[in-house]
């Protein structure tokens, strides 16, 4: 079965710096989707950005960006200029067949002003 | 306009109560999930529905039992509610079954069972 792992179960980051989040995967299979959803104190979940395996470019959007590595399984998050806002616990999760999600356990992101 | 809704948010019930939780999306999709978020945050997927159609059953105990009266809904009973059933309950939606497809999800729901 496929696995997620995020090692970083906290992270800080002051208001206006950048700041990564890991994410390791494993998985036999050559195609396959990457995603990373916010869950801020509200609860609900937002989608903040997905990859496809097959494409080499990195997805981006806006303050977000990931740096996917296919070949080390690696899936991490960039989050540029950090606002208070983007406080709130990250999950990344891979999608199997069947658009089954599979989520990592999840990283606290503090941005402190 | 809310795309995926859940209700109620939050439930507080005994054990062995019977109890649902209700889902709607009005986005469209053919495609509907339930999730449980249990208490240290891991989110682990319960079912999927596609059209009406059991498509994922992730060996839940079968006093949970989903119904999709409809593409546009999917509710979720609980039978014998027990103590390890709190939890936080997460429905999502997404257009189809392929990979492409985003999942969208909805507030959430808190169980809490005493």
């Amino acid at each position: 079965a496929q696995t997620v792992t995020q090692s970083q179960p906290e992270m800080s980051v002051q208001e206006a710096e950048t700041v990564t989040l890991s994410c390791t995967y494993d998985t036999s299979e050559n195609n396959y989707y990457l995603f990373w959803y916010k869950q801020p104190p509200s609860r609900q979940m937002i989608l903040v950005i997905r990859q496809e395996a097959y494409k080499q470019q990195n997805a981006t959007e806006n303050r977000f960006s990931v740096n996917f590595q296919k070949a080390a399984k690696s899936f991490s998050l960039k989050i540029s200029d950090s606002q208070l806002g983007d406080t709130a616990m990250y999950f990344c999760a891979f999608m199997e067949y069947g658009n089954k999600l599979v989520f990592g356990a999840g990283t606290i992101l503090r941005v402190k002003s | 306009d809310t795309a995926v809704s859940q209700t109620p948010k939050y439930l507080v019930t005994q054990m062995g109560n019977d109890k649902s939780i209700k889902c709607e999306q009005n986005l469209g999709h053919d495609t509907m999930y339930w999730y449980k978020q249990d208490s240290k945050k891991f989110l682990k997927i319960m079912f999927s529905y596609n059209n009406k159609e059991l498509i994922i059953n992730e060996t839940v105990p079968n006093r949970f039992s989903p119904k999709s009266p409809d593409k546009a809904h999917l509710n979720l009973h609980i039978n014998s509610l027990e103590l390890g059933d709190s939890a936080v309950y997460f429905c999502a939606s997404s257009q189809d079954m392929i990979g492409t497809d985003t999942q969208y999800f909805g507030p959430g729901t808190r169980l809490t069972v005493l």
